[in-house]
């Protein structure tokens, strides 16, 4: 069974404009992560957040974590067309077994 | 240095059948993970390997056992294919299966289609 879900599940923007996605889990974790995948590709690993973090950056990546509400979200700046794909957030409650939501499918139009 | 592969690419068997999948992990990692994702879902963890032995394992039936070889690379075997079973199946990579903090890395996936 899924953790928790992802929010749109499918988002549309134009080049240039911002995506914002977002992610609720069900259990306590110790960590976060947000993955992206090309046309039922593998995964990349984008970003990890732990739970005593509240957000991260990675170049043009931000990402929230707040556990009091069980939720994340992940926010892509200034997005190009290559930023196509499906985005999935995942939790680990103990040893490393992944625990993925949905995912987001996210549409940049040139 | 070569990331996570998986072979073979794509594969097409019939409802009954047995399909073995293999999974070599990155240079220096010593954790396997296996996951199954159907089209248009999240991945589902299936099981881990770690020293030869199996982990974890996720709610998926015995048809679906595992090995891991001293080198590190594993195998996925499926029994008695079902329809069902159709799906990207995803080998994951990791260093030292209880520490949670670590990233894992992705293979590209064996799509399996059974007929």
């Amino acid at each position: 069974s899924q953790q928790g879900e992802e929010d749109p599940q499918a988002l549309s923007i134009q080049e240039g404009e911002n995506a914002t996605m977002n992610c609720s889990y069900k259990t306590s974790i110790n960590n976060l992560q947000w993955y992206r995948q090309n046309s039922g590709r593998g995964l990349v690993h984008l970003i990890l957040i732990r739970s005593n973090e509240r957000e991260k950056h990675s170049g043009r990546l931000r990402v929230t974590l707040d556990t009091s509400k069980k939720s994340s979200s992940l926010l892509i700046t200034a997005s190009r067309a290559a930023d196509t794909a499906s985005y999935f957030c995942a939790t680990i409650g103990g040893a490393q077994k992944l625990v993925f939501g949905q995912g987001t499918r996210l549409t940049i139009n040139p | 240095d070569a990331g996570v592969t998986q072979s073979p690419t794509h594969l097409i068997k019939t409802r009954g059948q047995q399909v073995t999948l293999r999974c070599s992990p990155k240079s220096g990692h010593d954790t396997v993970s296996w996951y199954q994702q159907a089209l248009g879902q999240g991945p589902q963890f299936i099981f881990q390997y770690y020293e030869e032995e199996e982990r974890q394992r996720g709610n998926f039936p015995d048809r679906f056992s595992g090995h891991q070889f001293p080198n590190y690379s594993s195998e996925l075997n499926v029994n008695a294919l079902l329809l069902g079973d159709s799906a990207l199946y995803l080998c994951a990579s990791s260093l030292g299966w209880t520490r949670s903090t670590d990233t894992q890395y992705f293979g590209p996936g064996t799509r399996l289609t059974v007929l």
